[in-house]
């Protein structure tokens, strides 16, 4: 079965600090994983998209890491802000033939920066 | 742009009646998608579009669900009859082509009380 998990379910650090969310997955044929951020109240924000031949990807604070043959990624986090607090939503993408995706939802990790 | 639109931003029914979602995406998206978020069960991706015409439904959980996409800038989720368990926030979001690497661009939802 098609499944994407993400450890820990929450997040408590300080700001400034360093973290690293994880995501591991079972889904095959693997077409691209993707993880979101979901401020409270809002909707997910896309951060980064990656296919199997990238096996890192960063924007700004953000570093995405992909282990295709481990079927595993994370999400590093650096120097934390108090803006970071938010619910990260890991989801890959299955392809099913003919340029037609199904999407498998990680339940997310919910993460609060205190100062 | 002003991004996705949604509509109504809050919705309280009384189970047993009508409800009907509004989205309006991104002008010049060929995507639109219907989502669904709970606690319980996370994001789940209940239908979408491609050009206006219904791709995948197979997320959708029962008949008492449909959508519509009667022109490229507008769509609709119905619940008829709404059930306590519908309640979610129901989200749309759009792209401009579902590529491997396509973004989706969410709204900022519709939070569903049914009572």
């Amino acid at each position: 079965k098609n499944q994407v998990e993400q450890s820990p379910q929450s997040l408590i650090i300080l700001e400034g600090k360093n973290c690293t969310l994880q995501c591991n997955y079972t889904v095959s044929p693997f077409s691209n994983l993707r993880w979101y951020k979901q401020d409270t109240g809002r909707g997910p924000v896309s951060l980064t998209i990656m296919t199997f031949s990238e096996n890192t990807k960063s924007n700004g604070r953000y570093t995405a890491t992909l282990d295709a043959d481990t079927k595993q990624s994370s999400l590093h986090i650096t120097a934390s802000q108090l803006s970071d607090s938010a619910s990260y939503i890991c989801v890959v993408s299955e392809g099913i033939g003919s340029g037609t995706y199904k999407y498998i939802f990680g339940t997310g990790t919910r993460l609060k920066v205190l100062a | 742009d002003a991004g996705v639109i949604q509509s109504p931003r809050h919705e309280v029914t009384e189970m047993g009646q009508e409800v009907t979602l509004r989205c309006k995406p991104i002008s010049g998206h060929d995507y639109l998608f219907w989502y669904r978020q709970t606690m319980m069960r996370g994001l789940e991706l209940l239908i979408y579009f491609n050009n206006n015409v219904p791709i995948d439904d197979s997320g959708m959980p029962e008949d008492r669900f449909s959508a519509k996409m009667p022109n490229a800038s507008f769509s609709t989720l119905k619940i008829q009859p709404s059930e306590p368990r519908d309640s979610a926030v129901y989200f749309c979001a759009s792209s401009h082509r579902r590529s491997s690497t396509d973004t989706q661009y969410f709204g900022p939802g519709t939070r569903l009380t049914v009572l």
